[in-house]
């Protein structure tokens, strides 16, 4: 089993709608998460961590299911600016003790 | 503030030549990352150091090389390319090194190799 797994999509939504990624990984003992937004061509950056029962920021909520192993990732009335790839991160359960990013969810937000 | 700084900003490299990358931080972050990125295979760990004058092993570290001599510079060496190093590689930084912490990447390098 991968350390992080992604449905790559792309997810295509209307500007307004809600929309929800989910992400699975291995490690059983992991406690932290986090979500990276990578747009075309550019750097990842942090948009969210994930800590215990999740985080919520503006139209962003990220949860933790720790029975089935996956965090998910709500974006509610999204904008064309969300349009993006989000990658989700877990702890790696190699020797040397980092996380590992999964390939990541393309999202599109369509007019 | 510039935060990470890479360079070349993309470069074509014939197989079998040398090549570093450069990465440069202002954040004082004790921990630096190099990786790879390729399509469907996502970001990938070559190397990492946790604090100056130690390095370590990700999870693609052959054919790669880095040092840190300082808290600010960790270069990645190919010390012979091969196609297969073609990639766009990201440099990051942490303030710990630990699981916990928030990375922050350099904008990357696209290397292409012949």
């Amino acid at each position: 089993r991968k350390e992080v797994e992604q449905d790559p999509g792309p997810f295509n939504v209307p500007e307004g709608a809600t929309v929800a990624f989910n992400c699975t990984y291995s490690n059983s003992a992991s406690q932290s998460f986090f979500w990276y937004r990578q747009d075309c061509r550019k750097e990842p950056k942090l948009l969210m961590s994930v800590y215990s029962s999740g985080n919520e920021d503006g139209r962003f909520t990220a949860q933790l299911n720790r029975a089935s192993q996956y965090i998910s990732l709500l974006i509610r009335d999204s904008k064309l600016s969300d349009s993006a790839t989000y990658l989700c991160v877990a702890p790696n359960s190699g020797g040397y003790q980092k996380v590992t990013f999964g390939t990541g969810t393309k999202l599109q937000v369509i007019p | 503030i510039a935060g990470i700084t890479q360079a070349p900003t993309s470069q074509i490299l014939a197989a079998g030549r040398r090549m570093t990358l450069r990465c440069t931080q202002d954040m004082r972050h004790n921990a630096m990352y190099w990786y790879r990125q390729d399509l469907g295979l996502g970001l990938r760990l070559i190397h990492y150091s946790n604090t100056a004058g130690t390095t370590g092993k990700g999870e693609v570290p052959d054919g790669y090389s880095v040092s840190r001599a300082n808290t600010d510079d960790f270069p990645l060496t190919l010390a012979s390319a091969v196609p297969s190093q073609t990639s766009v590689y990201f440099c990051a930084s942490s303030e710990k090194g630990l699981r916990t912490d928030t990375q922050y990447f350099g904008p990357g390098t696209r290397l292409t190799v012949l």
